[in-house]
């Protein structure tokens, strides 16, 4: 079947230090999105990625849609305390439709 | 606030009661998506509707579930019989007409089944 894995699981870092995590899919993927979910909260849109090869930025967030369409990466350059969460890669498979399968996740703890 | 609102936030029940949640959709957004997610584990995907209509629900819907949305603005998940294993995060998330996939979600409502 149809998988998405994510990885690392976990981070643990310093404030100030540059963190990068990815996603890779078994299927091709049209978009990429990236969320942050903090405790009790609802999952927060970062970046969306829609072409092939693609990088976008948002203040400190830097993402890239792979250019085989199965893989993308979130880069965090100068981590601060706030950016403790739980990061998500999510995304529609071709043959699914909008819904969304999304990845295990990456829990990140910044040490001040 | 203009985002997407889910009411109530947290819901404590027993074994074998109804509960039913709220989302409230951003206004000009025409699809609703219902997930659920477990501790540890992103969310899944059960259902979702296009203005009034449910066009797909999940494998993960029991008969025990059951989602409305009958003006084509807010929705309401009801959840039949509840078990211990109903006990998650239920999520709304809406999104524009459109091509893009981009989904705004919800806080979400905690259920703790007893």
């Amino acid at each position: 079947g149809q998988q998405l894995n994510q990885s690392p699981q976990s981070m643990f870092i310093q404030e100030g230090e540059d963190v990068s995590m990815n996603c890779t899919s078994s299927s091709i993927f049209n978009t990429w999105l990236w969320y942050k979910q903090d405790p009790g909260e609802g999952p927060v849109l970062l970046i969306a990625l829609y072409k092939a090869g693609e990088l976008t930025s948002n203040g400190r967030l830097t993402a890239q849609f792979g250019i085989t369409r199965k893989d993308s990466f979130l880069n965090i350059s100068a981590s601060i305390p706030s950016d403790v969460g739980i990061y998500f890669c999510a995304g529609p498979w071709e043959t699914s439709g909008s819904r969304l399968t999304f990845g295990e996740g990456t829990q990140l703890t910044v040490n001040p | 606030d203009t985002g997407v609102s889910q009411d109530p936030r947290h819901k404590i029940t027993k074994r074998g009661q109804n509960v039913t949640f709220r989302c409230d959709p951003i206004s000009e957004h025409n699809r609703l998506y219902w997930y659920r997610q477990t501790l540890g584990q992103g969310p899944e995907f059960l259902t979702y509707f296009q203005n009034e209509a449910q066009l797909e629900k999940s494998r993960l819907l029991s008969d025990r579930f059951s989602a409305e949305r009958p003006k084509g603005s807010f929705s309401t998940l009801e959840i039949q019989r509840t078990e211990q294993g109903d006990s998650a995060m239920y999520l709304c998330a809406t999104k524009s007409a459109g091509r893009n996939n981009e989904q705004f979600f919800g806080p979400g409502t905690r259920l703790t089944v007893l």
